[in-house]
């Protein structure tokens, strides 16, 4: 039973440079959610996407955007990196009408 | 503000030795509030979620309590293996707004030595 899938692990970008990130949600679950983790911190909410719509999103500027596909895998986006992007971007999936979540392992992101 | 705070910021114990990480939380209209363990460079393992003031879970060594204003997760005779940091997150409904996202709080880090 394949979990929640991340791609890349790893990532070096440019400041200034554009970022897209992908998770494949674990098999059954409908609803993706996107959460930024600094070093040392605990997850920040980004965004939620139920139905290829975007259902909720936290205090994160226009630079972030996300999409869902027909088959609930989901794309974040950032544009114009800032060396404060710097984080473990990780992806969480579950049923629209579940309480419970489960996270990939992250994809690292580093901004030089 | 809604706020989540986890203390310890930092646990050592000596294996065997009992304690308990603490979770408060602010936000009203609470739906569920969850555990979670995370080791290194990886995403959070899911461990319990609790749902109303008076509710225990168990897992093994863990168990996980409710109140109205705290939870607290209690480590019972731990292990090196359970050397990771623990994360508290709370889903809460305040006019329909916040339904659905996870608020976490910092975490707190526990380290078992043998």
């Amino acid at each position: 039973d394949a979990g929640v899938t991340q791609s890349p692990t790893h990532l070096i970008k440019t400041r200034g440079q554009q970022v897209t990130l992908r998770c494949s949600p674990k098999s059954g679950h409908d609803t993706v959610s996107w959460y930024q983790q600094a070093l040392g911190q605990g997850p920040q909410f980004i965004f939620q996407y139920y139905e290829e719509e975007e259902r909720q999103r936290g205090n994160f500027p226009d630079r972030f955007s996300g999409h869902q596909f027909p088959n609930y895998s989901s794309e974040l986006n950032v544009n114009a990196l800032l060396l404060g992007d710097s984080a473990l971007y990780l992806c969480a999936s579950s049923l629209w009408s579940n309480y419970g979540y489960t996270f990939g392992s992250g994809t690292r992101l580093t901004v030089v | 503000e809604d706020q989540v705070t986890q203390s310890p910021e930092a646990l050592r114990l000596q294996e065997g030795e009992s304690s308990s990480l603490n979770c408060s939380y602010t936000v009203s209209g609470l739906r569920g509030l969850f555990w979670y363990r995370q080791d290194p460079g990886k995403g959070p393992e899911f461990l319990f979620t609790l749902y109303s003031a008076g509710e225990e879970k168990e897992k093994e060594r863990l168990k996980a309590t409710l109140t109205k204003k705290e939870s607290f997760l209690h480590i019972t005779a731990p292990k090196p293996e359970d050397s990771a940091t623990y994360l508290c997150a709370v889903q809460y409904n305040a006019g329909g707004t916040s339904y659905g996202k996870l608020t976490f709080g910092q975490g707190t880090i526990l380290t078992v030595h043998p």
